[in-house]
């Protein structure tokens, strides 16, 4: 069975330009979150998806930050503008009903912001 | 609020020996799931053993097992017989109903196995 698949796995963009991170989940699992997570730091939710419908998305910076899951399968997280503070590795995670299982990764892309 | 402690920054082992990694964890909520992840250095966090609060036994997956203290809210990561491979960083998370099935990461503890 496929894990979780991230593309791309690094990315180098300047301040103030666009970037989009794709996910496509494990089949079969309904949920899906995107995480950020800082140097040394735990992996923070940004949002949670059931199936095409964002959950909790209370952490995402809606200013500049965008997701969407249009046919409840794979996921992009937008950023636009991009900030120095948004460097950062973005994870995405996958689980089956309803969140309630565990959360399987995948290998995350890692962003810098000069 | 969910609230997820390690108290150990980094840790050291050496080879073949048992190590335990430390987590202390806080919720009002009487259901809820407690995880550690392992994260090599090449990112990608690895999922290792989960502990429900209500399991009456305490979790174990090869050489990981949860020592799993109710009434002290810890949920320590015991890996028995340290392999080089073991080397990364280990992450105890929990999720509970009042956070609406949200995991909430601790910060982490990096652990270098020494041949």
């Amino acid at each position: 069975e496929a894990g979780v698949v991230q593309s791309p796995r690094y990315k180098i963009i300047e301040k103030k330009q666009p970037v989009a991170f794709w996910c496509n989940p494990i089949s079969g699992h309904n949920t899906l979150y995107w995480y950020r997570q800082n140097l040394g730091q735990g992996p923070e939710l940004l949002i949670r998806y059931e199936n095409e419908e964002a959950v909790d998305d209370s952490q995402l910076p809606k200013d500049r930050f965008s997701a969407e899951r249009l046919k409840g399968v794979d996921s992009t997280l937008k950023i636009q503008p991009a900030e120095l503070g948004d460097s950062a590795v973005y994870l995405c995670a996958s689980s089956s009903i309803r969140g309630r299982e565990t959360q399987y990764f995948g290998p995350g892309t890692r962003l810098l912001v000069l | 609020a969910q609230k997820i402690t390690q108290t150990q920054p980094g840790m050291f082992v050496q080879e073949k020996e048992a190590v335990t990694l430390d987590c202390t964890y806080d919720t009002s909520d009487p259901s809820y799931g407690l995880f550690w992840y392992k994260q090599p250095s090449s990112g990608e966090m690895i999922f290792l053993i989960y502990q429900g609060s209500y399991d009456q036994q305490n979790a174990t997956e090869g050489r990981y097992s949860l020592n799993f203290q109710k009434a002290r809210k810890s949920a320590n990561l015991v890996i028995s017989a340290s392999q080089l491979g073991d080397s990364a960083m280990y992450f105890c998370a929990m999720r509970d109903k009042r956070g609406y099935q949200k995991v909430t990461f601790g910060t982490g503890t990096k652990l270098q196995v020494i041949p």
